[in-house]
């Protein structure tokens, strides 16, 4: 079973606007990450926001984590047409830092 | 900078043959994993090890085989294909942490069992 479900499934909007994409988990966490996943490539680390962190900020995007709700948000502002890929989050699996249990992914289109 | 290196980027196989895919990775981490995406479904845990020597299971690990013989270097066996196995894996890397950890991914290798 995954930790995490990525809503929406799929978001499409025009280049420039802002887009957002939760992220809802099941069990306590000291760790929530996002990755983003380009076409028919590996993932890549976006952010890390920890437990005792409300909300975290890298360039364009900025992550909320709200552990009473069990949700993160992941927003990305002033979208570009490069942001279009699909989106997830990740926490810890099991009790081992090392490894990710992931959500089913936002699939994110910026049209130009 | 090479990272993490999968190998083959892409296998055909026919049901009941055994293959390996590869993985290698240069940063000295000690965490590797192996996963698995299906449409849909996202990434899935097949086995992980934390130091040479040492792996355990993931969320689905039936049907795969892994060992870590060097801290570099973590092959995925599948021992008698199914078309079940028909996926998309990805080894990842990971360094020891305190609390969280950025996982470095491989390009994926695309595999499809007839």
């Amino acid at each position: 079973s995954q930790q995490g479900e990525e809503d929406p499934q799929a978001l499409s909007i025009q280049e420039g606007e802002n887009a957002t994409m939760n992220c809802s988990y099941k069990t306590s966490i000291n760790n929530l990450q996002w990755y983003r996943q380009n076409s028919g490539r590996g993932l890549v680390h976006l952010i890390l926001i920890r437990s005792n962190e409300r909300e975290k900020h890298s360039g364009r995007l900025r992550v909320t984590l709200d552990t009473s709700k069990k949700s993160s948000s992941l927003l990305i502002t002033a979208s570009r047409a490069a942001d279009t890929a699909s989106y997830f989050c990740a926490t810890p699996y099991g009790g081992s830092q090392g490894n990710l249990i992931f959500g089913k992914g936002t699939k994110l289109s910026v049209k130009p | 900078n090479a990272g993490v290196t999968q190998t083959p980027k892409f296998q055909v196989l026919k049901t009941g043959q055994s293959m390996t895919l590869q993985c290698a990775q240069d940063m000295n981490h000690e965490y590797m994993s192996w996963y698995r995406q299906d449409p849909g479904m996202g990434l899935r845990l097949i086995h992980y090890s934390v130091g040479a020597g040492i792996t355990d299971q993931g969320e689905v690990p039936n049907g795969y085989n892994v060992s870590r013989s060097t801290t570099e270097d973590f092959p995925l066996r599948l021992l008698s294909a199914a078309p079940s196995q028909t996926s998309v894996y990805f080894c990842a890397s990971s360094q020891q942490g305190v609390s969280g950890n950025t996982i470095y991914f491989g390009e994926g290798s695309w595999l499809t069992v007839v």
